[in-house]
């Protein structure tokens, strides 16, 4: 397996654009999770599926983020509009069940995100 | 309120010292994992070892060790004999049924090795 895969690596845009970012899971787990990494905040959780079924977006900063899981290999994190603020690393990760032998989180190499 | 504490933001080493990155963390739950992850300057998140709430048992990889006390709710990581390669920042993280096993992570710590 290639591992979670993010897209993109690296986006530049102004303030006030959409940004959409990508994230492939390995196949097989079902759940995925969406973390932005900011020196100020550290690692913090965003939003995480199970099973493609969002469980708790609580983390999810404002109504300007969104995200979706079509699909068992896919997802999407939205920010329209962005925000200098919005400027971050972000990270999508996934996981098999707890209590399975190959329980772990994988992440992807993550996208930075940077808004002018 | 912060679930996983890791109280040293930096450590400075040189080369072949031993250091010990401490992590406490909070649970009500009597099934939970614990983790640690490694961020070397490139910023992937790098898995390193998990561990089950129901295995106490200490665990050696090579340079590294880790120590895992259900008693004071600790899971520190040792690394014997420390690298320049070793410099990185170094992440402890909670799984538990509360938080739905979603990873919940430490502030980091920041090793730096000197030569």
């Amino acid at each position: 397996d290639a591992g979670v895969i993010q897209s993109p690596r690296h986006e530049v845009t102004e303030m006030g654009q959409e940004v959409t970012l990508r994230c492939k899971p390995i196949s097989g787990h079902d759940y995925l999770f969406w973390y932005r990494q900011t020196m100020m905040r550290g690692l913090e959780l965003l939003i995480y599926f199970n099973n493609n079924v969002p469980i708790d977006d609580s983390g999810m900063p404002e109504d300007r983020f969104s995200a979706k899981m079509p699909n068992a290999s896919f997802s999407t994190l939205k920010i329209q509009p962005s925000e200098p603020r919005d400027s971050a690393v972000y990270f999508c990760a996934s996981s098999s069940s707890p209590g399975q032998r190959n329980y772990g989180y994988t992440f992807g190499s993550g996208t930075r995100l940077t808004v002018v | 309120a912060q679930k996983v504490t890791q109280a040293q933001t930096e450590i400075s080493v040189v080369e072949k010292e031993d250091v010990t990155l401490d992590c406490v963390y909070e649970t009500r739950d009597t099934t939970y994992y614990l983790f640690w992850y490694k961020q070397p300057p490139s910023g992937e998140l790098v898995f390193l070892i998990r561990r089950n709430s129901f295995d106490e048992q200490n665990e050696i990889s090579g340079r590294y060790s880790w120590n895992f006390q259900k008693s004071t709710s600790s899971f520190n990581f040792t690394i014997t004999a420390s690298q320049v390669v070793d410099s990185a920042v170094y992440f402890c993280a909670l799984s538990e049924g509360d938080s739905g096993y979603a990873l919940n992570f430490g502030k980091g710590t920041s090793l730096l090795v000197t030569p």
